[in-house]
């Protein structure tokens, strides 16, 4: 079974411009989110999406939007770069439903550069 | 504020030897903790996992250790290899409905060094 696979791996972007990421889950899962990981900062979550609906937000401005597809497939979107959204994007994929105990799997992530 | 911290930044061990990582949370609503590993520029891989109501899970050279009441789980590597060497994050979640579950919470990680 196919892992997740994110596209672009690699981007470099110009201040100002906008990106979008690309991710799709494993297989059968329905559960998409993305998370974001700085030097500084960690592994800080985004947003999470099941069936097409954003069920929670991280604490990240408005220019960070995201989607998902009803193959579940999602991307997200950030307007405006600045210098700092510079990090790698993290998407993931569960099962979904219900938290339970829905083990969370990681792609391997879209390296942003924004010079 | 931090709800899942790691506060040792690096370990280094001998191969062979046994790694400890450690993890404490103060979400007293976090009940499923995973452990993941990093290599860089790569995504986190499971390792293993443990819900709340159980103390232990062992997985090959992999068992976690859960202290529910301390809010403390660690992670141990026996034997621990020089391919072990990366960063290990701990990652928390409640499984109640409710958004707030819908995303994990993870410590700042571990980087593990196992010396030949």
């Amino acid at each position: 079974k196919a892992g997740v696979t994110q596209t672009p791996r690699y981007l470099i972007k110009t201040r100002g411009q906008q990106v979008t990421l690309s991710c799709s889950p494993i297989s059968g899962h329905r559960s998409v989110s993305w998370y974001q990981q700085t030097p500084g900062q960690g592994l800080q979550f985004l947003f999470e999406y099941f069936s097409e609906t954003q069920r929670n937000k991280g604490n990240f401005p408005g220019r960070f939007s995201g989607r998902q597809f009803s193959n579940s497939r999602s991307e997200m979107n950030v307007s405006t770069l600045e210098l700092g959204d510079s990090a790698l994007y993290l998407c993931a994929s569960s099962e979904g439903g219900q938290p339970s105990g829905n083990t969370i799997y990681f792609g391997e992530g879209s390296w942003l550069t924004v010079v | 504020d931090q709800q899942v911290k790691q506060n040792s930044p690096s370990l280094s061990v001998q191969e062979g030897r046994i790694s400890i990582l450690n993890c404490d949370y103060t979400n007293s609503m976090f009940d499923y903790f995973l452990w993941y590993k990093k290599y860089p520029a790569e995504g986190p891989t499971f390792l293993i996992s443990i819900s709340s109501i159980k103390d232990k899970n062992e997985d090959g050279r992999f068992t976690v250790f859960l202290n529910k009441s301390a809010k403390h789980l660690s992670l141990h590597i026996v034997p621990s290899q020089p391919g072990d060497s990366a960063v290990y994050f701990c990652a928390a979640r409640g499984t109640n409905s409710g958004g707030s579950n819908y995303k994990l919470t993870f410590g700042k990680g571990t980087l593990l060094t196992v010396n030949p």
